[in-house]
């Protein structure tokens, strides 16, 4: 099963809003919103900043927000902030037999 | 507060076999689906396999498929995932993660382990 298709990288000053892309097919990202998107800081275990394509968990900053159009979904950060710089991955479920997960490739967000 | 804590991690030669470890606490471990997900070095996340949480629905990833097994000890509050006929592509950071709905489709993983790493190396 091929990875979700990330760009290898974002950048953004501080205060600006970056938005990183997700993109999959209608096995997975287009038919269930069962889409979303980890942080991890170098040396760190990943953590859940969004869930089902657009919830955000308890304690991740409102300026994280997730959303879908048909097989791509989108993580898009406003009011960048110095401590956002860090790797970003989408995770999708596949509808096949037997189920599977697939994560994206991972976009390296840097803050200039 | 939940914690997952991996253990098992080490250097093994190709072929051999490695059990991996997961000791949960802070939430009701029998409630929660269960994966591991691993991180070669200097490279990204890869999903491994899921259990459900009474143990009886596993999935695998095609590459670990019939070489890794997962399983669970809901009595001990454990996860384990079973290595065997390890190949050097099988080197990565593995973590544990809880599953945070209660169907096994979603991926929301909502809590981790700091990981274990394991090295397959001659």
């Amino acid at each position: 099963q091929s990875a979700l298709t990330q760009p290898a990288s974002v950048s953004g000053s501080p205060g600006q809003s970056i938005t990183i892309s997700c993109t999959g097919t209608s096995s997975d990202v287009g038919g269930y919103n069962y889409v979303s998107w980890y942080q991890q800081h170098p040396g760190k275990a990943p953590k859940l900043m969004i869930y089902e394509v657009s919830n955000r968990p308890s304690g991740v900053p409102d300026r994280f927000s997730g959303s879908k159009s048909g097989t791509t979904a989108s993580l898009t950060i406003s009011g960048l902030q110095t401590e956002d710089e860090a790797d970003y991955y989408c995770i999708s479920y596949i509808n096949t037999s037997p189920p599977l997960w697939v994560f994206g490739g991972g976009t390296k967000v840097t803050v200039l | 507060q939940v914690q997952l804590v991996e253990s098992g991690g080490g250097v093994v030669q190709p072929g051999r076999s490695l059990r991996l470890s997961c000791a949960a606490s802070g939430f009701t471990f029998s409630s929660y689906g269960m994966h591991w997900v691993r991180q070669a070095p200097g490279k990204g996340l890869e999903w491994v396999a899921v259990i459900s949480y009474d143990g009886y629905n596993k999935y695998y990833a095609d590459s670990v498929k019939g070489r890794f097994t997962i399983s669970r000890d809901n009595y001990k509050n454990a996860l384990f995932l079973q290595m065997n006929s390890l190949r050097a592509e099988d080197t990565a950071v593995y973590y544990c993660a809880k599953a945070g709905s209660g169907y096994l489709r979603s991926s929301k993983f909502d809590y981790w382990g700091q990981g274990t790493l394991v090295t397959v190396s001659s």
